[in-house]
């Protein structure tokens, strides 16, 4: 079954700090990764998207990493600032005519 | 202004009565989607629509209907026979087809539905 596993669920850093979201997939075939940002109340917004030959990428504060291999994803924020608190989605496309896998999310939270 | 709009931005609904919600995109963008989103979980995919006049059912069709009678718009239909509707309802829409194999999906503001 095409799964897509997001750890933790949520997280609490302060203001500054640095964090990392993990991704874990179980999607065959496998075209390509997106990270969404989702504020609350509002659709979500990509950040990044990853095809299988690419390890990292990154997006100004944000860096994501792909594991084709294992099928891991992580997203690591830099220097948090207040605006990162939202929640993170992970997407992944089998390919094909466009239906996609979603994370159920992790809810970031940036504390002062 | 591109992009994707819903409407309204909160809808609330008796038990009974079939409510629409409204999708519109000026982005040309052949495909448009509809998801539900639940505490916890990540977004099921209810309708899509790969072209005018075509649509399919997603994996969670049962109680819902659209249409797709115009490029832009894809309206979405909650009707009385879906049994937990009260949910945040987002549309999106992408390039489509094998134009694009990134196939981003672009999402809208969202519709925040309330059961009373």
């Amino acid at each position: 079954k095409n799964q897509v596993e997001q750890s933790p669920q949520s997280l609490i850093i302060l203001e500054g700090k640095n964090c990392t979201l993990q991704c874990n997939y179980t999607v065959s075939p496998f075209s390509n990764l997106r990270w969404y940002k989702q504020d609350t109340g509002r659709g979500p917004v990509s950040l990044t998207i990853m095809t299988f030959s690419e390890n990292t990428k990154s997006n100004g504060r944000y860096t994501a990493t792909l594991d084709a291999d294992t099928k891991q994803s992580s997203l690591h924020i830099t220097a948090s600032q207040l605006s990162d608190s939202a929640s993170y989605i992970c997407v992944v496309n089998p390919g094909g005519y466009n239906k996609l896998i979603f994370g159920a999310g992790t809810r970031l939270a940036v504390h002062p | 202004d591109g992009g994707i709009t819903q409407s309204p931005k909160y809808l609330f609904r008796k038990e009974g009565q079939n409510v629409t919600l409204s999708c519109e995109q000026n982005l040309n963008h052949d495909a448009m989607y509809w998801y539900r989103q639940d505490p916890g979980q990540g977004l099921r995919l209810i309708y899509y629509s790969q072209i005018v006049n075509d649509f399919q059912k997603g994996d969670i069709a049962e109680g819902y209907s659209v249409s797709r009678e115009k490029k832009e718009s894809f309206p979405l239909t909650v009707t009385s026979a879906q049994k937990n509707p009260t949910a945040f309802y987002l549309c999106a829409s992408s390039i489509g087809g094998k134009r694009s194999s990134y196939n981003e999906q672009f999402f809208g503001p969202g519709t925040r539905l309330t059961v009373l």
